[in-house]
């Protein structure tokens, strides 16, 4: 079901920039490419979407590459309160409004 | 703008019977989607509701079901609980549903253990 790849995990230092990369080579030319992250405990919290360019958020970027089979999520300046996981998902006519979670990527941040 | 409020967050419940989760979505929001978390499984699509009709449907058993009233708030029921119901039941509204390009807001959840 889920069509995008993403690192297991990875690990940042507090205050220096963390970019999260998402695979999605399947990607049709009408998809959405969404951000959630979970921190412990709570449910998802959207972050960003894009569809062609780049975007910016009071949260985040979100650098899409020119064929668009990739995608970057970049934290300008990781805090620990940053610390979740962070799902990268192909928002699709095909699923309707169903958002399908892949496993995600674990982001632990050292202060 | 309140944000999602999901009831009750915690709840133990023993096996065979049945239980009624309830999720009020924000003010406005018509779509409201129900997802269970667990930790081998991941966040899986149970289905979602759009003024009052169910409009999508995840790969769930029929002992999982849900209704959507007038004012958009959303119960999903699940009858003769398994063990491994156990989970994290999440529920997300949206304003227009089936935009690609709108956020979904999610709520606390509700922590089912069944025992």
């Amino acid at each position: 079901d889920a069509k995008t790849t993403q690192p297991n995990s990875m690990e940042s230092n507090e205050e220096e920039p963390v970019h999260l990369p998402c695979n999605h080579s399947t990607i049709s030319g009408t998809d959405y490419i969404h951000w959630y992250r979970q921190l412990p405990s709570q449910g998802p919290e959207y972050v960003i979407h894009g569809l062609t360019s780049n975007v910016n958020n009071r949260m985040a970027s979100l650098a899409i590459a020119e064929d668009r089979k990739s995608s970057t999520l970049i934290l300008h300046r990781a805090t620990l309160r940053d610390a979740a996981v962070y799902y990268c998902i192909l928002n699709t006519m095909e699923y309707g409004n169903k958002l399908v979670f892949g496993a995600g990527t674990i982001l632990r941040v050292k202060s | 703008k309140a944000g999602v409020t999901q009831t009750p967050r915690y709840l133990i419940k023993t096996r065979g019977q049945q239980v009624t989760l309830s999720c009020s979505p924000i003010s406005g929001h018509r779509s409201v989607s129900w997802y269970q978390q667990t930790p081998g499984q991941g966040l899986q699509f149970l289905f979602e509701y759009f003024s009052e009709t169910q409009r999508n449907k995840g790969n769930f058993p029929g002992r999982f079901s849900g209704r959507q009233f007038s004012n958009s708030r959303s119960e999903m029921n699940v009858s003769t609980l398994e063990l491994g119901d156990s989970a994290l039941y999440l529920c997300a509204s949206s304003d227009m549903g089936r935009r690609l390009n709108t956020e979904a807001f999610f709520g606390q959840g509700t922590r089912l253990t069944v025992v």
